[in-house]
């Protein structure tokens, strides 16, 4: 089945870059996502990328695909303190009527000021 | 704004006891999940909806029971809680997937089950 790897925890400095790194095996995947979750609530969609790009840009992130690699990477340029938060790579798949979601075990962002 | 709403933030329970955690969406979607959130562990999915009265098992349905009377709630069930079920429990809704477009699903802000 599907399985979307990634590292737990992350440490950085206020103003640095911060790269959070996933990989998936589902080669089929038409679209790839971030979402982040803040403390205290549920998850909430970050940003996406479909399959047929390289990389992707808003504001201060920019996803990268490698899909030769199967290698999705979310970079978040000046990082913040309200950075602070659980990011979770996920990718899609379709049975029983329904799309679904599956998702890393998420990477644990803390933002040092 | 798509808005999920999960009727309790907290919940203590006993073990043994059945338990009712009720989710409801605003936006008529047709899907509905219902995930797990434990330490290292990750997001993991208990059961599905994809339409009214229609429930799919996801990857730990154990211990567990859906209903889906209505299109916006989605009920999950614990029969006979039990300690092992102590966990972050998080409601999901989204629309069928329109050919083309990215997918997306809306998250409640979960339920913190504690059961003693």
């Amino acid at each position: 089945g599907e399985d979307v790897e990634q590292s737990l925890f992350l440490s950085v400095r206020e103003g640095d870059s911060s790269v959070i790194n996933c990989t998936y095996t589902d080669s089929s995947s038409t679209y790839l996502y971030w979402y982040k979750q803040e403390p205290g609530a549920g998850l909430q969609l970050l940003t996406y990328i479909f399959s047929n790009m390289d990389m992707k840009q808003d504001q201060r992130l920019t996803v990268l695909l490698n899909k030769k690699d199967k290698h999705l990477s979310l970079r978040i340029a000046d990082t913040q303190t309200g950075d602070s938060a659980i990011y979770f790579c996920a990718e899609s798949s379709s049975g029983a009527g329904s799309y679904q979601l599956t998702f890393g075990k998420g990477t644990k962002l803390s933002v040092i000021p | 704004d798509v808005k999920v709403t999960q009727s309790s933030r907290y919940l203590v329970k006993r073990t043994g006891e059945k338990v009712f955690l009720e989710c409801v969406q605003d936006m008529d979607h047709e899907n509905m999940f219902w995930y797990r959130q434990d330490p290292g562990l990750g997001l993991r999915l208990i059961y599905f909806s994809y339409d009214v009265k229609m429930k799919e098992k996801g990857d730990i349905p154990e211990g567990y029971s859906v209903s889906r009377e209505k299109k916006e709630r989605f009920s999950l069930i614990l029969e006979s809680a039990s300690t092992n079920q102590t966990s972050m429990y998080l409601c999901a809704s989204s629309s069928h997937l329109t050919s083309g477009d990215y997918y997306e699903q809306y998250f409640g802000p979960g339920t913190r089950l504690t059961v003693t």
